[in-house]
């Protein structure tokens, strides 16, 4: 099973709003991540994971806060977003972190709307 | 800095003929390669993973190479389909920086039917 699954596929929230996209693979893998993208744009990395401490925030606005309760599950919740946070937020998985040969997995997204 | 690119950014072909997407990268210190397929408004599925000391992998219709002294990867697309049509980016895995994946800005693909 190579599999990461993202809930909700969809998602419009306001201003003012808090919300949560969960994330969640049963691969074994011991990094997750979290990463932005715009349209017609690559995706844009935001938090790494590995060994369920954070390892990487690129330099994230406070009003992205990522959690990763165990090493199956990752969450970003969400709170007072404006509306160019709007974007497809995908998350991504591999075995390890850091140096070695290893493939990222990704999920089919969350697309978000702020209204 | 390590910076990948992609050429041509768009493509469009009849049904049936071969093509090859380009992928190019300035620094040679690498693990790997990713080739990735993405749907609009999806996510990214995984085609290929090139490893720094293989020179090409090839999986059904597809095949990637690797020219890691020159910088340069091609995605090679056999018989071409309408299903064929999507983005598809490529990613390097920089060994001199923490393994993150450094994406290209893709080349969307249409094949017409």
């Amino acid at each position: 099973d190579t599999e990461v699954t993202q809930t909700p596929k969809h998602l419009v929230m306001g201003m003012t709003n808090k919300k949560s996209l969960k994330c969640e693979q049963h691969m074994g893998h011991r990094a997750m991540y979290w990463y932005k993208q715009k349209a017609k744009k690559p995706p844009e990395l935001m938090f790494v994971y590995s060994y369920e401490k954070l390892s990487i925030n690129e330099s994230v606005p406070s009003r992205f806060s990522p959690e990763c309760p165990n090493s199956s599950l990752l969450n970003l919740h969400l709170h007072a977003l404006q509306p160019e946070d709007s974007a497809l937020y995908l998350c991504a998985s591999s075995p390890i972190w850091g140096s070695g040969n290893y493939e990222q997995y990704f999920g089919p997204g969350t697309r978000l709307t702020v209204t | 800095k390590q910076e990948v690119t992609q050429i041509p950014a768009a493509l469009s072909v009849p049904e049936g003929e071969n093509l090859v997407l380009n992928c190019s990268f300035t620094d040679s210190a690498i693990y790997n390669l990713q080739w990735f397929r993405q749907d609009p408004g999806k996510g990214l599925t995984s085609l290929l993973l090139i490893q720094s000391s293989q020179r090409e992998q090839t999986s059904g219709r597809l095949n990637a190479s690797l020219d890691k002294s020159s910088g340069r990867s091609t995605l090679y697309i056999a018989a071409s389909q309408p299903g064929d049509s999507a983005t598809y980016l490529c990613a390097v895995r920089a060994s001199s920086n923490t393994g993150k994946l450094i994406f290209g800005q893709g080349t969307t693909l249409q094949v017409k039917p």
